[in-house]
């Protein structure tokens, strides 16, 4: 039982390319989170997927995109990345009904 | 103002001491979450409570729902306490869906 597990673990960019974080559970769980962390702030919700084929925004959108590609796997996608999302993105899964998210262990993303 | 805040930001202590961190909330919650940041950047619930008082081997975590406070406590610290501990809350305005982050507060227990 592998948790919350993400790729990669750790990817440089240059300002306009474009990535996939992935990011899967195999707890069954029914939300997804992706959150981002940066020094200083707490962490911020970016999109969650309360169930397989729903996505919402969450505090910080703004250049991300989601997929819910079914109820394991929840990616997100910068489609052009800039220095301001330098930061490390977490991913989270939570079983509906009970209020503990599961945390992977991060993906650290440097924008040059 | 960020409705979750936490106290102290950083917290330097000797083994053994009897560590305090507090979380406070400005709005109506539903649960409150104590959360284990690693040096290695894992985070790891630790606590969820709505009301109460919950206790894990040294670790004890408090809430007063009426003063929309809540404490974490070690007791006999040890150096492998170090880490970033967060306190976050399922704020009644967005359900139990999304989660509200304090800053963290980064401990660090010396041998």
């Amino acid at each position: 039982n592998a948790g919350v597990t993400q790729t990669p673990k750790f990817q440089v960019l240059k300002t306009g390319q474009s990535m996939t974080l992935q990011c899967a559970q195999d707890m069954n769980h029914n939300s997804m989170y992706w959150y981002r962390q940066d020094p200083g702030m707490g962490l911020r919700l970016i999109y969650y997927s309360a169930s397989e084929g729903t996505t919402d925004k969450g505090e910080v959108p703004n250049g991300y995109n989601v997929s819910r590609l079914n109820k394991r796997e929840f990616s997100l996608r910068l489609e052009s990345a800039a220095p301001s999302q330098t930061s490390v993105y977490f991913c989270a899964s939570r079983q509906r009904g009970l209020e503990t998210q599961y945390f992977g262990p991060g993906t650290r993303l440097l924008v040059l | 103002k960020n409705e979750v805040e936490q106290s102290p930001q950083n917290l330097t202590a000797q083994e053994g001491e009897f560590i305090t961190i507090n979380c406070s909330y400005s709005v109506g919650i539903s649960a409150l979450h104590w959360l284990q940041q690693h040096p290695g950047g894992g985070i790891v619930s630790l606590f969820m409570l709505s009301s109460g008082k919950k206790k894990h081997g040294r670790l004890i975590a408090t809430i007063n729902i009426q003063e929309k406070h809540s404490s974490l406590h070690i007791t006999a610290s040890h150096p492998r306490d170090s880490a970033v501990y967060i306190c976050a809350a399922n704020l009644l305005n967005f359900g139990n869906e999304k989660l509200t982050f304090g800053t963290g507060t980064r401990l660090t227990i010396i041998p």
